[in-house]
């Protein structure tokens, strides 16, 4: 079984561009996930998809942060205009569909690394 | 809301002998409890998780951790430490009740280091 598939691995910028990620995740996973891990930290939810529907965004920086996620698969989350303190790296993670216990366990990508200067 | 303490930063153990990584959690209600090992440059891998059920939870490369509800504990042990285990840990935990918005709240890693 193919994992969560990310691009790029990695990105440079300069403060105030914009930037794009891509997600692939497990073939048939309903659920999909974006967090933002900055460094010496855990990772922390920005969005959670359930197919094509926003179940969660209550922690995304609206103002800068947008994703989507067309067709209920594949997702993109850009930030626009990109800030210093966005230097961080950006998981997706996907989950089973159904109900029950199996759907609990998140399935992660290798991440994009994210450097604004 | 809900939080994830894991008191300490850095773990060091001899090769063969037992580790243990500590977690405590904050949660309204009943909890879900994970365990995740991230290796450099690569994305968080399931170790196990606790739902409901047998307080002792095993989970990949023999590693087990014990739910302790009265001391709101998920402590990760391993009886025989290798130099592979050597990675950053996360413990995680949601709120049974949260329903479909399946927010993971992670602590903030413990780096492990197996001396050989």
């Amino acid at each position: 079984e193919a994992g969560v598939a990310q691009s790029p691995r990695y990105k440079i910028i300069e403060k105030r561009q914009s930037v794009a990620f891509w997600c692939n995740p497990i073939s048939g996973h309903a659920t999909l996930y974006w967090y933002q891990q900055i460094l010496g930290q855990g990772p922390k939810l920005l969005i959670q998809f359930q197919n094509n529907g926003v179940v969660d965004d209550s922690q995304l920086p609206k103002d800068r942060f947008s994703a989507e996620r067309l067709k209920g698969v594949d997702s993109t989350l850009k930030i626009q205009p990109a800030k210093l303190e966005d230097s961080a790296v950006y998981l997706c993670a996907s989950s089973p569909p159904g109900q029950g216990v199996r759907m609990e366990t998140q399935y992660f990508g290798p991440g994009t690394r994210l450097l604004v200067l | 809301a809900q939080s994830v303490a894991q008191p300490e930063d850095q773990v060091n153990v001899a090769e063969g002998n037992p580790l243990t990584v500590k977690c405590t959690y904050s949660v309204s209600g009943n909890p879900y409890l994970f365990w995740y090992v991230q290796y450099p440059n690569r994305g968080l891998q399931f170790l196990l998780k606790y739902i409901t059920g047998d307080n002792l939870v095993k989970g990949s490369y023999g590693f087990e951790a014990e739910f302790n509800k009265s001391q709101t504990s998920f402590h990760l042990k391993k009886p025989s430490a290798l130099v592979s285990d050597s990675a950053l840990y996360f413990c995680a935990v949601r709120a049974l009740a949260a329903g479909s918005a399946r927010q993971l709240t992670f602590g903030s890693g413990t780096q492990l280091t197996v001396l050989p």
